[in-house]
């Protein structure tokens, strides 16, 4: 059965440097989203991504961060300026072109900001 | 907010069934029930989805009330691999969806 792959699984990166988490959705999917948990509490929406843009974001999802489909099958989230408080599993996800349709998720990249 | 109510936590003999209630008052006429659950150290699964009718697959059944403000999961025999955090969901906006802080399973064997 096709998966959602994440990489790295675990990224450590000192306070303030730039990270780049990566994904590879399933490949007949259109529409990409990253959600972010922090330990122990809820799963949160950050974007989603179809067409070639951003169609919705959440208040989390500000300046400091970015998305890119660089290339057919990559998409990539891209954290700015890491803060302490950006410590979390970052999910990514994705599903068919219709609305209301399952979101596949990956099994996370676990970001430790030092 | 297209939000859901859920116990915070259920427990269950192994092989037994299973079933997790969700409520959903506030959910539009067009807005899908969707479950999902997670397994600790992992991303969400997809479980089911469910618009009006109730739903089986091979994983589970979802029951649909007929006002559809209400909604249960249910595991026909639940094992020890089912043990997890399982998620009632509605979308908010668009494709975006809000995850309430779900229910803890234990399966007892």
């Amino acid at each position: 059965e096709p998966e959602v792959t994440q990489t790295p699984s675990h990224q450590v990166t000192q306070m303030g440097q730039e990270v780049i988490l990566r994904c590879v959705p399933i490949s007949n999917h259109l529409y990409f989203y990253w959600y972010r948990q922090i330990l122990g509490q809820k799963v949160e929406f950050l974007v989603s991504f179809y067409n070639n843009e951003i169609s919705e974001k959440s208040e989390i999802f500000d300046d400091q961060f970015s998305v890119e489909r660089p290339d057919g099958s990559n998409f990539t989230l891209k954290i700015r300026s890491t803060k302490l408080e950006d410590s979390a599993m970052y999910f990514c996800a994705s599903s068919e072109d219709r609305a209301n349709q399952p979101q596949h998720f990956g099994d996370g990249t676990r970001l430790s900001i030092l | 907010d297209a939000k859901t109510t859920q116990p915070n936590s259920m427990e269950s003999n192994e092989e037994e069934p299973v079933h997790l209630p969700c409520n959903h008052s506030t959910i539009s006429g067009t807005d899908y029930i969707h479950w999902y659950r997670q397994l600790p150290s992992q991303g969400p699964e997809y479980v089911i989805h469910g618009l009006t009718s109730n739903v089986n697959n091979r994983m589970a059944s979802l029951a649909i009330a007929e006002d559809r403000k209400s909604s249960t999961l249910i595991l026909h025999r639940a094992t020890l691999r089912d043990a997890a955090v399982y998620y009632c969901i509605l979308r908010v906006t668009g494709n975006q969806f809000y995850f309430g802080t779900g229910t803890s399973l234990t399966v007892i064997p």
